[in-house]
């Protein structure tokens, strides 16, 4: 059984960092792209960042670029987010979420639950 | 990064048939076949359920359908039941200098 187990959300004032980890299970975690995906509660999907199997091809959103990393650690199945100068507007839910394929742009089949991230001083 | 644009809300009466637009531009929906639809009933993660414009993934129901004209993509459920209720969203790779992906506003389905 494919599972997503997002950690490290939380309350940050605005300004500071927090680092987000995905541990990954029931697949070939190396074999397959993976991406972050935030909803602000009550509101629609934003992509913010992806990632090939091998860290090759990586892509953010406007609003994250330049403050925000994505990595992974294939020896560890896990998936990361580093987020820095974090501000109010980054406040949702960060999902994480499996790709269909290797690389980044087909669409993802597998969702985590989700670590709520609230900015707030 | 604009989202794709779809209507705010749909409905229709068990048995009917409902269709949901999502409207890109010739940098995403129209230059590439990487269209994706998601189901999210809340509180709930999001499920795949059409993946490339018209595939679906093993155990959704073929009441569910995928296509795309142009810029805009659709997705068409049949025979509507209650538990179709739900926000719909599309999903597209973007034509960008490096990795870029676009969700739609979200639709809301209500069964009447």
């Amino acid at each position: 059984e494919v599972q997503l187990v997002e950690s490290g959300g939380g309350l940050v004032q605005p300004g500071r960092s927090l680092r987000l980890s995905c541990a990954a299970s029931g697949f070939t975690f190396d074999d397959y792209a993976m991406h972050w995906v935030r909803q602000v509660p009550g509101k629609g999907l934003e992509w913010v960042s992806g990632i090939s199997w091998n860290s090759d091809i990586i892509g953010y959103a406007d609003s994250v670029k330049g403050r925000f990393t994505i990595s992974r650690d294939n020896t560890k199945n896990s998936l990361y987010l580093q987020m820095n100068s974090l501000g109010p507007e980054d406040t949702a839910l960060y999902y994480c979420a499996k790709e269909i394929r290797p690389i980044p742009q087909t669409g993802v089949d597998y969702w985590g639950q989700g670590a709520l991230v609230s900015v707030s001083s | 990064q604009s989202a794709l644009t779809q209507p705010a809300s749909v409905s229709g009466s068990p048995g009917q048939s409902i269709t949901i637009s999502c409207t890109g531009t010739r940098s995403d929906v129209g230059d590439y076949n990487y269209v994706s639809w998601y189901q999210q009933h809340p509180g709930k993660a999001p499920k795949l359920i059409i993946f490339d414009v018209s595939n679906r993934p093993s155990g959704i129901s073929s009441r569910f359908s995928g296509s795309k004209s142009g810029n805009t993509a659709s997705l068409t459920i049949s025979g509507l039941q209650a538990e179709d209720e739900a926000d719909y969203y599309c999903n597209s790779y973007r034509r960008s200098s490096t990795l870029s992906w676009v969700f739609g506003g979200g639709t809301k389905l209500t069964v009447l």
